[in-house]
């Protein structure tokens, strides 16, 4: 099955650039998904990328992708406290909108 | 907006309890899921239903069974519960439809069992 990887941590101080990245081993996904899990709550979809494209830009949020090595990145710019959070990659698998979720990094926003 | 509610928060139960979590949606979606949600492994599937009294098993159904009388609401059941399912419990629904994977949670239950 599919294998989506994480680094499960990461530590940024306020007004910094944070970037979380995620690996793949399926490579025929059609979209490709970042979700935000907030202290106590479900998970919330952040942004998606189309697998035809290489960047994608909304608003602090710089999603990248190189299908060639199978890497996403979810860059955020000037990052808040209010962006500490778990953030998790997501790929289509299989029939009956199946995802496949990575393992999560946990973004810690220092003040 | 989406709305999926789960039955409660918290939970905790004992050993060898029968365990039932509830999980609602108004959207009208079609498709259900149950997932667990565990430090350093991520989500992972526990089973996931595409239409009323219709179900599938994921990838780790092994101690679970669900129920899906309605479209609205969709149920997981620990028979026996023990200690190696305490854990984060999230719920989430989704429309069917082509390219379109995007899955809508509930707050989550986290349920120990002692």
């Amino acid at each position: 099955g599919e294998d989506v990887e994480q680094s499960l941590f990461l530590s940024v101080r306020e007004g910094d650039s944070s970037v979380i990245n995620c690996t793949y081993t399926d490579s025929s996904s059609t979209y490709l998904y970042w979700y935000k899990q907030e202290p106590g709550a479900g998970l919330q979809l952040l942004t998606y990328i189309f697998s035809n494209m290489d960047m994608k830009q909304d608003q602090r949020l710089t999603v990248l992708l190189n299908k060639k090595d199978k890497h996403l990145s979810l860059r955020i710019a000037d990052t808040q406290t209010g962006d500490s959070a778990i953030y998790f990659c997501a790929l289509p698998r299989g029939g009956y909108q199946k995802v496949t979720f990575g393992t999560g990094t946990k973004l810690q926003v220092i003040p | 907006d989406v709305k999926v509610t789960q039955s409660s928060r918290y939970l905790v139960k004992r050993t060898g309890e029968k365990v039932f979590l509830e999980c609602v949606q108004d959207m009208d979606h079609e498709n259900m899921f149950w997932y667990r949600q565990d430090p350093g492994l991520g989500l992972r599937l526990i089973y996931f239903s595409y239409d009323v009294k219709m179900k599938e098993k994921g990838d780790i159904p092994e101690g679970y069974s669900v129920s899906r009388e309605k479209k609205e609401r969709f149920s997981l059941i620990l028979e026996s519960a023990s200690t190696n399912q305490t854990s984060m419990y999230l719920c989430a629904s989704s429309l069917p439809g082509q390219g379109n994977y995007e899955q809508y949670f509930g707050p989550g239950t986290r349920l120990t069992v002692t």
